[in-house]
């Protein structure tokens, strides 16, 4: 029973325009929202965070929309970068501060 | 700057062999997990702790083990590999303040093959 939902593996865009990343979530529980930039054979880092209290967050070209009724979250980067190429992962943290993390999906950043 | 380390980046075990992965963080941080990462199927956390002595299990701890006797210091154990442990394992540490600041801080990862 998947928890943390990134339905898209791969995405693709254009160089200065919009990625939107999404992701689903079926556990109510969770109070934070991360998502995680992760390069080959290189371990994630933290990108950006909101709390399931909040709807929004934004921190540069990264903003995180949270919709509560809906359980999705989504990740927008404007405008997008080729060093933006990478996998994204999105986590919802639980009730022991773990994190449960979605599949992931490769973005690609093309000139 | 905050630093995880782990102890190989690429290992080579025969199956039945006992593997240890070590994992070494300098932010004294309580909490330290271990996830492995394969293809099609992100991160799944294994264990985790938050502090000297104590562990807890993850989704997928058949198989493994872990020790934490020093709180910098946090190991991964196949007790007997065998082929379907075969992955990148990541060790991450995070602190206890539950904050929005409360991200976990990952090591380069250890890619492990069991032949």
């Amino acid at each position: 029973d998947q928890q943390v939902k990134q339905n898209s593996p791969s995405l693709s865009v254009q160089e200065g325009r919009i990625s939107i990343l999404n992701c689903d979530y079926t556990n109510s529980m969770f109070d934070y929202f991360l998502w995680y930039k992760k390069y080959p054979a290189e371990g994630p880092t933290f990108l950006i965070s909101i709390s399931s209290i909040k709807d929004k967050n934004e921190d540069g070209r990264f903003t995180v929309f949270l919709n509560k009724s809906a359980k999705h979250l989504s990740l927008h980067i404007v405008p997008s970068q080729p060093g933006d190429s990478a996998v994204y992962f999105c986590a919802g943290r639980g009730s022991q501060g773990n994190l449960i993390f979605g599949k992931g999906t490769k973005l690609s950043v093309k000139p | 700057d905050v630093k995880v380390t782990q102890s190989s980046r690429y290992l080579v075990k025969r199956t039945g062999e006992k593997v240890f992965l070590e994992c070494v963080q300098d932010m004294d941080h309580e909490n330290m997990f271990w996830y492995r990462q394969d293809p099609g199927l992100g991160l799944r956390l294994i264990y985790f702790s938050y502090d000297v002595k104590m562990k807890e299990k993850g989704d997928i701890p058949e198989g493994y083990s872990v020790s934490r006797e020093k709180k910098e210091r946090f190991s991964l154990i196949l007790e007997s590999a065998s082929t379907n442990q075969t992955s990148m394992y990541l060790c991450a540490s995070s602190s206890f303040d539950r904050g929005w600041r409360n991200e976990q801080y990952f090591g380069p990862g250890t890619r492990l093959t069991v032949t």
